[in-house]
């Protein structure tokens, strides 16, 4: 399977504990995008890299929100601190390019319980 | 930004076919309008993008106007397989210049294909 891959599928974490998701887009794709949705709405921007450069954050992602993508390959998503209202689907995505018309490709995302 | 308009929700029969259409009154010159589809737990799925007149492939048909200020998806002879939520996004190019692709994602489509 060539397509986007997303670790651990499911996570479950106390609240204030620390969690870290990893995403490994398709091959050569460089540029990478994290997304974040809840139950009953459609996926939210978070931020994306263009190879190992992170070009944009949302407003939305605080700073207990961290990402990485060291090589320009793989990318990792950080939280701290976890709060109940981060409970959530984690989504990766990545495209070949980023230019007008650039279609996204999405893993199969991560799902984050804070209890 | 970019804004899109599109129904909560549709039913359909078996072998029907079925048009979704999403308003976006603000697209932009450049702007691209892509279709996604969505199952339960997974990442959103990529079904087909367009700029103008009508693009078709070997699932769906996208339908735009001249003016560009809406657009149909049209899914020929559905199945229950299709029963999934369906997201009409238009591209955003929040950094001029930097190619910029966030793709903001409404609430979508809910089809329920009924046998």
């Amino acid at each position: 399977d060539t397509g986007v891959s997303q670790n651990p599928r499911h996570k479950i974490t106390k609240r204030g504990q620390n969690v870290t998701f990893r995403c490994d887009p398709i091959s050569e794709h460089n540029r990478l995008y994290w997304y974040r949705q809840t139950l009953g709405q459609g996926p939210e921007f978070l931020t994306y890299f263009q190879n190992e450069a992170q070009l944009e954050k949302s407003r939305l992602l605080s700073d207990r929100f961290s990402a990485e993508r060291p090589k320009g390959s793989f990318s990792t998503l950080e939280i701290q601190r976890t709060e109940q209202g981060d409970s959530a689907m984690y989504l990766c995505a990545s495209s070949p390019s980023g230019g007008l018309g650039d279609t996204q490709y999405f893993g199969p995302g991560t799902r984050l319980t804070v209890l | 930004l970019a804004k899109t308009t599109q129904p909560i929700s549709m039913d359909s029969y078996e072998g029907q076919e079925v048009n979704i259409t999403c308003s976006h009154n603000n697209i932009a010159t450049n702007d691209y309008i892509t279709w996604y589809q969505q199952f339960p737990s997974q990442g959103p799925r990529f079904i087909i993008q367009g700029y103008k007149t009508k693009v078709t492939n070997e699932v769906a048909s996208l339908f735009i106007p001249a003016d560009r200020k809406s657009s149909t998806l049209s899914l020929p002879r559905v199945s229950l397989s299709d029963t999934a939520v369906y997201y009409c996004l238009v591209g955003e190019d929040t950094m001029a210049g930097a190619g910029s692709y966030q793709l903001t994602f409404g609430k979508g489509t809910k089809l329920s294909v009924i046998p």
